[in-house]
């Protein structure tokens, strides 16, 4: 059974602190993906990653950057958090040989 | 990008009726449409999925059809029971051969007992 878990569910932080959202997948998947989903929104994705120390831009990148150092960890970091990235961000992971992904549990983070 | 538009953004139903969700999708390129369910408080999972090279594939109550001549597709729920209340997301791989997905904006269906 896939399991695919977040560092938290739910975070508050305050404007232009330094936040990181961590999630760890343990099937050996190859890719693993960030978004953020907001009502009327649906999920956009801001990264995705194919491999260790890989990572491509998704839809909305901006404000956020992503570290895969180990193939099970994918980390979301928000270099100076503002209000309007307060959202629920979900992260998932996809084998390379197919296209289902197995999504966390989420993670709400407010930004006051 | 890819774009995907899902119609309509809230569907509410009795128990026993059936419930039609709609999804449209730009590239023509694209080979692979899935559904997700995301109850409430929980994580989307994926319900059903369809190829390009088929028409409809069922599951139980549920079915998904896509027309790729007019580029949409369509999931399908009969007998709705109360527990089949949840957001579902359409989305599409696009025409890449590796995972990326374009969501839908989400369908919010609430079946009345």
């Amino acid at each position: 059974d896939v399991k695919v878990t977040q560092s938290s569910r739910y975070l508050v932080k305050r404007t232009g602190e330094k936040v990181f959202l961590e999630c760890v997948q343990d099937m050996d998947h190859e890719n693993m993906f960030w978004y953020r989903q907001d009502p009327g929104l649906g999920l956009r994705l801001i990264y995705f990653s194919y491999d260790v120390k890989m990572k491509e831009k998704g839809d909305i990148p901006e404000g956020y950057s992503v570290s895969r150092e180990k193939k099970e960890r994918f980390s979301l970091i928000l270099e100076s958090a503002s209000t309007n990235q307060t959202s629920m961000y979900l992260c998932a992971s996809q084998p390379a040989s197919g296209y289902e992904q197995y999504f966390g549990p989420g993670t709400r983070l407010t930004v006051t | 990008g890819e774009n995907v538009e899902q119609h309509p953004s809230t569907l509410s139903v009795q128990e026993g009726d059936s419930a039609v969700i709609k999804c449209t999708y730009s590239d023509s390129a694209s080979n692979y449409f899935p559904w997700y369910k995301q109850e409430l408080g929980k994580r989307p999972q994926l319900i059903i999925d369809i190829r390009s090279n088929v028409g409809e594939k069922k599951d139980q109550r549920i079915a998904v059809t896509l027309n790729k001549t007019a580029k949409h597709f369509s999931l399908h729920i009969t007998e709705t029971q109360p527990e089949d209340s949840a957001v579902y997301f359409c989305a599409d791989a696009g025409g890449t051969s590796y995972g990326k997905l374009t969501f839908g904006q989400g369908t919010i269906l609430t079946v009345h007992p």
